[in-house]
């Protein structure tokens, strides 16, 4: 099945730093991914759709900014948490379009890394 | 505004009988619905997705109903099995007012435990 990594899995820095975590598609090409943020009981946010070789799209409220993204690839996208403050901590997951549709739905299915954890202190 | 609610956040069944969880939603520009099953640590993984013009699709042991006009899916697994304890989320996708077509919104998640 399509697999999608995310490294690092946590990391810890300190706040005006900047952090860049990387989205790998495995095994197939994904022309779009997303990012997503998940604070403790909540759910999933929505941050950003990256598209290959465009600008991201981000969603009401996400700072451009503040979260770079970069598509450079159809394998990769990086997101870059630029100068991090303690409450931009949270569990980032990306995840990638899958390279097919959904045999029972017809939708593009979208498979998730492992997510990454951020602590900035 | 929550637009996909998942209002109990945890349940619990006993091995074999049925697991039930319920999702709510309030935008009804949304045009699929999928279901993603998460533990601990690890990404979601995908499990099972309708399109908003039916209103059954099923899996193997994974059936989920979509009642349009109450805005209420929900995902059944029969027969219930230990490695099915993990997060259940609920997503939507469709032109919500934010974000691209293909960005998901997400329930809270239920936590469902099965008891041996």
């Amino acid at each position: 099945g399509a697999v999608v990594s995310q490294h690092p899995s946590r990391v810890i820095c300190k706040s005006g730093t900047s952090v860049k975590i990387e989205c790998r598609s495995l095994d197939f090409q994904a022309t779009t991914m997303f990012w997503y943020r998940q604070f403790p009981k909540q759910s999933l946010m929505l941050m950003a759709t990256s598209n290959e070789g465009s600008k991201a799209t981000y969603e009401q409220g996400v700072e451009k900014d503040k979260f770079l993204i970069n598509h450079a690839s159809l394998t990769l996208s990086t997101l870059t948490v630029t100068s991090a403050h303690p409450e931009d901590s949270s569990f980032y997951i990306c995840s990638a379009r899958g390279p097919g549709r959904s045999r029972t739905s017809g939708a593009y299915e979208q498979y998730f890394g492992p997510g990454t954890r951020l602590t900035v202190t | 505004d929550q637009q996909v609610k998942q209002n109990s956040p945890s349940l619990s069944v006993q091995e074999g009988r049925i697991s039930i969880l319920n999702c709510d939603y309030t935008n009804s520009m949304f045009d699929y619905f999928l279901w993603y099953k998460k533990y601990p640590a690890e990404g979601p993984t995908f499990l099972i997705s309708i399109s908003s013009i039916k209103d059954k699709n099923e899996d193997g042991r994974f059936t989920v109903f979509l009642n349009k006009s109450a805005k209420h899916l929900s995902l059944h697994i029969v027969p219930s099995q230990p490695g099915d304890s993990a997060v259940y989320f609920c997503a939507a996708r469709g032109t919500a007012k934010r974000g691209g077509a293909d960005g998901l919104t997400f329930g809270k998640g239920t936590h469902l435990i099965i008891q041996p």
